[in-house]
């Protein structure tokens, strides 16, 4: 079956610091990759995408590449602010219309 | 971008009873919407497919008698828990589409039941 593991927080960072958060996948077919982010109080927002091999996503200087060889879509960013303090979640689509989600990744950035 | 509601944001209610959560999109005609549930630390776990005008689509294993969906119009979907019990406590989220792909899915803030 389809299914999406990332890496259990959360995860604490001081500000300016590195940030990869790992996300792996198995799929049956060959799915597009997304991540999604949720801040305190509101929807799950469409971060990123890739859809196919060696695609690189980013955002807001997040980005994530779709790597096929690794089955896997880290998500990473240089310098990681205060407001970057959110829950993310690494997904998959094979079909074009169903989300199959990781469990989500509490990030907190100190000041 | 688009803006989808949900209603209320947290409810307890007693084991037995029945409790009806809303899903709007403010700004834009959902032909599709999802509703999704979540378990303390574990994925978003699709539930149900609704077009609006038709019966859901229920994933494997959701019960369609116990988490009834209607999709009355397009702008707003409602999720119907019958006969509450303490095992449904959790968060549903919905999610809403005009075009059903998930270029075009924009997310409910989420909707924590409580059974006591």
């Amino acid at each position: 079956g389809n299914s999406v593991t990332q890496m259990e927080g959360p995860v604490t960072l001081s500000e300016e610091a590195f940030l990869t958060i790992n996300c792996t996948y198995t799929a049956t077919g060959y799915p597009s990759l997304f991540w999604y982010v949720q801040y305190p109080g509101e929807g799950l927002q469409l971060l990123l995408k890739a859809t196919k091999a060696d695609d690189k996503g980013s955002n807001k200087g997040f980005e994530a590449t779709y790597r096929k060889e690794t089955t896997s879509f880290h998500l990473e960013k240089g310098s990681v602010q205060v407001s970057d303090s959110a829950v993310y979640f690494c997904a998959l689509s094979v079909d074009g219309n169903k989300l199959v989600f990781g469990a989500g990744t509490i990030l907190r950035v100190k000041s | 971008g688009a803006v989808v509601s949900q209603h209320p944001s947290r409810v307890i209610c007693k084991s037995g009873t029945s409790v009806k959560i809303e899903c709007r999109s403010l700004d834009f005609q959902a032909t599709t919407m999802f509703w999704y549930r979540q378990f303390p630390k574990q994925s978003l776990m699709l539930m149900a497919t609704s077009n609006e005008g038709s019966k859901a689509t229920y994933e494997q294993g959701v019960e369609k008698d116990k988490f009834l969906i209607n999709h009355a119009s397009l702008t707003l979907s409602t999720l119907t828990v019958t006969s509450a019990h303490p095992e449904d406590s959790s968060f549903y989220i919905c999610s809403a589409s005009a075009t059903g792909g998930v270029n075009e899915q924009f997310f409910g803030p989420g909707t924590r039941l409580t059974v006591l």
